[in-house]
């Protein structure tokens, strides 16, 4: 079945960085963008940006820009979200989604399980 | 503007008919997506486009819009669909997207 693995909860401290993974399986991974969703703890979703797996082209929400990078392995089918320089406002669940889109619509239609961060020190 | 606008919560009467409203100006350009979330579990999606449920769905849940407000309406609120929803849309640029705020849904 289509289904999104993500990696294990994180323990940081601040300035230290972190790799998320989101491991894609029952579908060609190239064929769909994956989004990446921050939910801070008792807060809303908070889109950080999209990546084309087919040719690694990202886009990032402006507040999203410069800490956090996205990237993919085609050889595994799985995308990473790195953050940098962690602070402790970056505490959150972190999920990926992967995208369906037309001209003028979308859908977040699969998820990961959500991937926890702590910053701590 | 990149902004979505929910109602931060809502209540309604076991059986009876909800309706959550997202207001943007980029809902004049593209259709909303709404998304179900419980407390502990991943988001799910629960209707695109202009109106339409993924597999498992129940129908009644469904979709609208109008100007720069889109709508999710549940018609016979069971207790099972106390959840956290959120509308999305792609920004007026279409290359960025956009959460609204949540609106929390307690079923009496």
């Amino acid at each position: 079945q289509v289904q999104l693995v993500q990696s294990g909860a994180e323990v940081k401290k601040p300035g230290a960085s972190v790799k998320v993974s989101c491991k894609a399986s029952g579908y060609t991974f190239t064929s769909y963008s994956i989004h990446w969703v921050r939910q801070a703890p008792g807060q809303g979703l908070e889109w950080m940006g999209i990546i084309n797996p087919s040719g690694g082209s990202t886009s990032y929400a402006q507040k999203f820009q410069g800490r956090f990078t996205m990237t993919r392995d085609t050889s595994t089918s799985t995308v990473y979200m790195e953050v940098s320089s962690l602070r402790s406002e970056d505490t959150a669940l972190y999920y990926c989604a992967r995208d369906s889109s037309g001209s003028s619509w979308s859908a977040f239609e699969i998820w990961g399980q959500g991937t926890m961060v702590t910053v701590s020190s | 503007s990149s902004e979505l606008t929910q109602d931060p919560a809502v209540s309604v009467a076991l059986g009876q008919t909800v309706r959550f409203t997202c207001q943007g100006d980029s809902l004049r350009s593209y259709y909303a997506s709404w998304y179900q979330q419980k407390p502990g579990q991943a988001p799910v999606l629960v209707i695109y486009g202009e109106n339409n449920r993924p597999s498992g769905i129940p129908d009644r849940f469904s979709g609208s819009s109008s100007g720069n407000t889109a709508s999710l309406t549940i018609i016979g609120a069971q207790a099972e669909d106390e959840a956290d929803y959120y509308c999305n849309s792609r920004d007026s640029s279409g290359d960025h997207w956009v959460f609204g705020g949540g609106t929390k849904l307690t079923v009496l």
